[in-house]
């Protein structure tokens, strides 16, 4: 069955980068986007961006373009999400999730507080 | 950026009676080649969101039948036929024919 694992929770001081991990398995690694998306504390949902895990283009929501980097890595069928200069208003917990608009399998999540 | 907007942001409803979440878009989500990007999430406290529907009214398999979405354009509804206490959550409503994909603002249901 399809599995999106991701790494686990992080703290981070203000200032600092992040990356986080999302490792697929049970269908072709290649034939689908990974979508990245931010839910911050009691809050809804926010999308960040995709990657093509076959070519490796990335389309970044516009809040967090020159401050984040997804890439993806075909021999260990892993995703990353790195997003640097870290304040308190990135503390969220943040997904990875299959497809550039499906989004029908997601990770379990990846807490991150930012707290100095 | 296509806002979407639900209604109501809380539901509270008895167990085995309907509920229906409302999702306004404030732009036609209607994509080039004549499909419409609209999906629902459930998320459970503490949990990942799951996929309910897409397309609009496609439903995911393994989702109960209660479940059903309609609408077109820039009207779309969610309704549960009776609801369960299983379905207690936020509803999220997603789409993804313009750039950037948003979400609406989350519709809690919780059972009276």
């Amino acid at each position: 069955q399809v599995q999106l694992v991701q790494s686990g929770p992080e703290v981070k001081r203000p200032g600092a980068s992040l990356k986080v991990s999302c490792k697929s398995s049970g269908y072709s690694f290649t034939d689908y986007h990974i979508t990245w998306v931010r839910q911050a504390p009691g809050q809804g949902l926010e999308w960040m961006g995709w990657i093509s895990t076959d070519s490796g283009d990335t389309n970044y929501a516009q809040k967090f373009q020159g401050r984040v980097t997804m890439t993806a890595e075909s021999s260990t069928n892993t995703t990353y999400m790195e997003l640097r200069g870290l304040t308190s208003d990135d503390t969220a917990i943040y997904f990875c999730t299959r497809g550039s608009s499906s989004c029908d399998s997601w990770g379990q999540g990846s807490l991150v507080t930012v707290s100095s | 950026d296509a806002v979407l907007t639900q209604s109501p942001l809380s539901l509270p409803v008895n167990l085995g009676q309907p509920a229906s979440i409302s999702c306004r878009s404030s732009q036609s989500l209607v994509y080039s080649n004549g499909v419409t990007f609209l999906n629902w999430f459930h998320q459970r406290p503490g949990q990942s969101p799951r996929r309910l529907i897409y397309k609009v009214s496609i439903r995911d398999s393994g989702v109960p039948d209660r479940f059903s979405g309609s609408g077109s354009d820039t009207n779309f509804t969610l309704k549960i036929s009776g609801v369960e206490a299983e379905d207690v959550g936020v509803y999220y409503c997603m789409q993804a024919t313009h750039w950037p994909v948003t979400f609406g603002q989350g519709t809690k249901v919780e059972i009276k």
